[in-house]
């Protein structure tokens, strides 16, 4: 397995546009989380899927963005008419379900939004 | 809810130790972890602890008090590469593992 994977691994975007992020994470991991980093902070929850079922949502998810998770494998974070505060960097992470995984989540590399 | 603390910014010289705070308050414990995260790259993970004591892996190790809330971890030998942030995470084990994470400790390490 080669691991979590995003893409793109950048985005530059106008402000108004839709953009559309990717995360294939491990295959028998049947966790799938999105958090969203800006500079200098740790990253935030947005949303978590077991396999296909998206089972939480913060409430800093707003109305703009939606994710999907239809074959309980890859997923997708839409962000629809982009905002400049919507720069950031978009993390993917995965896990088994279970309590004992001992590396909390395997990351992707992220992926990094500007809105121009 | 989850609450973790952890200083903003350190500084340390190369071959010294230091050592990383975090506090925590939170339901459903059911791990700590850290994390090491280059500028622009994504968090790595460096240790889990979910029973009290010391957890030692080469230069770095990690300390977990439950009943106190508290965490910390030690990096020996410094090196220049060591220069990072640092992600406090604590597992919620009533919340589909989800990890909420402190807002790192940047740590530059000098000649």
């Amino acid at each position: 397995d080669t691991g979590v994977s995003q893409n793109p691994r950048h985005k530059i975007t106008k402000r108004g546009q839709n953009v559309t992020f990717r995360c294939d994470p491990i295959s028998e991991h049947n966790r799938l989380y999105w958090y969203r980093q800006t500079l200098g902070q740790g990253p935030e929850f947005l949303t978590y899927f077991q396999n296909e079922a998206q089972l939480e949502k913060s409430r800093l998810l707003s109305d703009r963005f939606s994710a999907e998770r239809p074959k309980g494998s890859f997923s997708t974070l839409e962000i629809q008419r982009t905002e400049q505060g919507d720069s950031a960097m978009y993390l993917c992470a995965s896990s088994p379900i279970g309590l004992s995984y001992p590396y909390g989540y395997t990351f992707g590399s992220g992926t990094r939004l500007t809105v121009v | 809810g989850q609450n973790i603390d952890q200083p903003t910014e350190m500084t340390a010289t190369e071959g010294a130790i230091v050592q990383i705070n975090c506090t925590y308050q939170t339901s459903g414990f059911n791990g700590l972890f850290w994390y090491q995260q280059h500028a622009g790259e994504a968090p790595t993970f460096l240790s889990y602890n979910v029973l009290d004591g010391l957890e030692e892996k080469g230069r770095f190790s990690s300390f977990l008090s439950r009943s106190k809330g508290y965490s910390y971890l030690l990096l020996k030998e410094l090196q220049m590469k060591d220069s990072a942030s640092y992600l406090c995470a604590v597992r919620d084990g009533n919340a589909g593992n989800m990890l909420t994470f402190g807002g790192g400790t940047r740590l530059m390490v000098k000649p």
